[in-house]
């Protein structure tokens, strides 16, 4: 079955820097590749995710890019704001199944 | 209405208790998820419904048992659970079944607590 790994565990960065979560996955068949941030007890919630015929998808000062080739996707965070501190999950889906990644604690301080 | 609800919030039973969870949406979704989280750790998949049917069972004991009344409803029962089973329960929905392209909502989830 789908593996998701997630690097790194936990990020601290300043506000206003750029934050890179990287995840990779074992199945070639998974075909599109969500990312969801985690509040303190809420739920998950989509902010981006990306097609596997699609490189690269930007919103504002979130990204996300894909390397089919590698199986590695990666998720950019510019101008980060203390609001964007949360978990950030992975994931990639194949079939019915959502398969996350083990999570990164992001921690913008101001 | 784009929106999963789940009740109730907070469940505390004990190990002899039958309880059920409930999760509900209104957004004409086909495809409805329970997933067990534990603390610091990603939502774990449980079971999915395709088109009220279930399609997936990720081996999960069965003291947990799910059910599908109708397209908007799903249901956790819960019965002889251990202390282990304690966690944060959430439901989910999507679009279409057939097509993995779709996002999956959650629901806020019903923290379980098993003594």
């Amino acid at each position: 079955g789908e593996n998701v790994e997630q690097h790194p565990s936990t990020l601290s960065v300043q506000e206003g820097d750029s934050a890179v979560i990287k995840c990779t996955y074992s199945d070639s068949a998974s075909n599109y590749f969500p990312w969801y941030k985690q509040e303190l007890g809420k739920r998950p919630q989509l902010i981006i995710d990306i097609r596997s015929n699609v490189g690269e998808k930007k919103d504002q000062r979130i990204a996300v890019t894909l390397n089919k080739t590698a199986k590695h996707f990666s998720l950019h965070i510019t101008e980060t704001q203390p609001e964007d501190s949360a978990v950030y999950f992975c994931a990639a889906v194949n079939t019915d199944k959502l398969i996350f990644g083990t999570g990164t604690r992001l921690q913008v301080f101001p | 209405d784009t929106e999963v609800t789940q009740t109730p919030k907070h469940l505390v039973m004990g190990m002899t208790n039958k309880k059920s969870l409930k999760c509900e949406q209104h957004m004409g979704h086909r495809a409805m998820y329970w997933y067990k989280q534990k603390a610091k750790k990603p939502p774990e998949l449980m079971f999915v419904y395709s088109y009220e049917k279930l399609s997936i069972n990720e081996s999960v004991p069965s003291r947990f048992s799910p059910e599908c009344p109708n397209s908007s409803l799903l249901n956790l029962h819960l019965h002889a659970l251990q202390p282990e089973d304690s966690a944060l329960y959430l439901c989910a929905s999507s679009q279409d079944p057939r097509d993995s392209f779709y996002e999956q909502y959650f629901g806020p989830g019903t923290r379980l607590t098993v003594t």
